[in-house]
């Protein structure tokens, strides 16, 4: 079984700053892709971006990066440059061996941005 | 190139009554997703279709779900009757799966239910 474990329900950042949302996963499985997806208050889930669990470098998505550290099984998402329209849950998501589907969520990062 | 489209947005609807919502998938995926989004248990699986197969249902609260899936382009989730505790967002989401975890999975803008 998966588990996605995010433990900051909410975070505060001031515009222009960084911040990072911490996700732990725990999974036996060898192969595996970790997701992180944002919901605004608007209620849509917006794909943000992927790492391979076999992938050696950290994947970059613009202003998103995720900081993968296998060993430690931690998949943190930084985001640089905070702007206003940031303000959104964030969900740390994985899918785990081949053609298993199911995508497994944790609880949600609720980030607040302050002009 | 259009995402994963659902309807309704919204939908109020009172103790008893069918709620059917609907889903067109993003073209060319062959994997569809139904879940379930409330504060108390957050996001949860409900039903997962492969090249329009029902696979895996065993996330569908009881008999009174129903999901279908006549084509690669429409799936349908009904509930019937509907109940107060029923009121969450319904997702759809859809992927192309070759096999791979890191296949991912698009979500449409969700189904606002409330039973009254």
């Amino acid at each position: 079984a998966q588990k996605i474990t995010q433990t900051q329900p909410g975070m505060f950042v001031q515009e222009k700053e960084a911040v990072t949302l911490d996700c732990t996963y725990d999974t036996s499985d060898q192969s595996y892709g970790l997701f992180w997806y944002k919901q605004p208050s608007s209620g849509e889930m917006i794909f943000l971006i992927y790492q391979g669990s076999y992938d050696e470098q950290n994947a970059t998505e613009g202003r998103y990066s995720l900081n993968f550290q296998k060993a430690r099984k931690s998949a943190n998402l930084v985001i640089s440059a905070s702007q206003l329209g940031d303000s959104a849950m964030y969900f740390c998501a994985m899918r785990g061996r081949p053609n298993d589907y199911k995508l497994s969520f944790g609880a949600g990062t609720t980030v607040t941005v302050r002009a | 190139d259009a995402g994963v489209i659902q309807s309704p947005r919204h939908e109020v609807t009172e103790m008893g009554q069918e709620v059917t919502l609907r889903c067109k998938p993003i073209s060319g995926h062959n994997s569809l997703f139904w879940y379930r989004q409330t504060m108390m248990r957050g996001l949860e699986l409900l039903i997962y279709f492969n090249n329009n197969v029902p696979i895996d249902d065993s996330g569908m609260p009881e008999d009174r779900f129903s999901a279908k899936m006549p084509n690669a382009s429409f799936s349908t989730l009904k509930i019937q009757p509907s109940e107060p505790r029923d009121s969450a967002v319904y997702f759809c989401a859809s992927s192309f799966d070759r096999g791979n975890p890191g296949n991912t999975i698009y979500f449409g803008e969700g189904s606002w239910l409330t039973v009254v």
